[in-house]
């Protein structure tokens, strides 16, 4: 069964130091992967995503990800973390063959200065 | 270009009404999605549609109906209002994904069941 697991409810980090979201993923057959961010309030927007290919993808605000197939991973990463950045972060993965999209419960980053 | 629109944006009901969300789209998309977001617990599909005349469960549909009769519209309906219902409701569409990138939301429908 198709299911996104976001092991991290709330994360704290320093502005200025690295970020790490994990994802975990389970799907059958090569998904399409994407991380989306919700600012308090705001909808949800479109930070990267991974269709196929070269399996680091490179995303908006600095975000990039990496896709390993063998751990069923998709990790989130930031070098240098700005408390602008401190929002919720949803992993999200879509079948390819039915188009079925759904998302991990999030992970909460806090900034802290 | 509205992109997708949602009504209503709030809504109370008693227990054991009945509501019909409404979703429209006017980006000819073939993907529509229902959400439910409740905090902490990010969003829980609750149907989706490929196109017209096709829809399937998601991970959370007890308790709703959807229908697809035109590409535009994706109504949501919800029998019988419980408690457990009350949520914020987003809709959402794209293209097929292999196609497209990301999703485009509606604002949301914040409901309360009391």
């Amino acid at each position: 069964a198709q299911s996104v697991t976001q092991p991290d409810i709330h994360i704290t980090v320093s502005e200025g130091a690295s970020l790490e979201l994990r994802c975990n993923y389970s799907y059958g057959a090569t998904p399409y992967l994407f991380w989306y961010v919700q600012s308090p309030g705001q909808g949800l927007q479109l930070l990267l995503k991974y269709f196929s290919g070269d399996t680091l993808v490179q995303g908006i605000k600095g975000f990039e990800a990496e896709f390993k197939r063998s751990q069923s991973s998709f990790n989130l990463r930031k070098p240098s973390v700005h408390w602008s950045d401190a929002a919720e972060y949803f992993c999200a993965v879509c079948s390819s063959n039915t188009g079925k999209l759904i998302f991990g419960q999030g992970t909460t980053l806090q900034v802290k200065p | 270009n509205a992109g997708v629109t949602q009504t209503p944006k709030f809504r109370i009901l008693k227990i054991g009404q009945s509501m019909t969300l409404q979703c429209t789209q006017d980006m000819n998309h073939n993907y529509m999605y229902w959400y439910r977001q409740d905090p902490g617990m990010g969003l829980k599909l609750i149907y989706y549609s490929v196109g017209a005349g096709i829809t399937d469960k998601g991970e959370v549909p007890n308790g709703y109906n959807v229908s697809r009769s035109t590409t535009e519209d994706f109504p949501l309906r919800l029998e019988l209002a419980a408690p457990s219902q009350t949520s914020v409701y987003f809709c959402a569409s794209s293209r097929p994904v292999k196609e497209n990138e990301k999703l485009f939301f509606g604002s949301g429908t914040q409901l309360s069941v009391l």
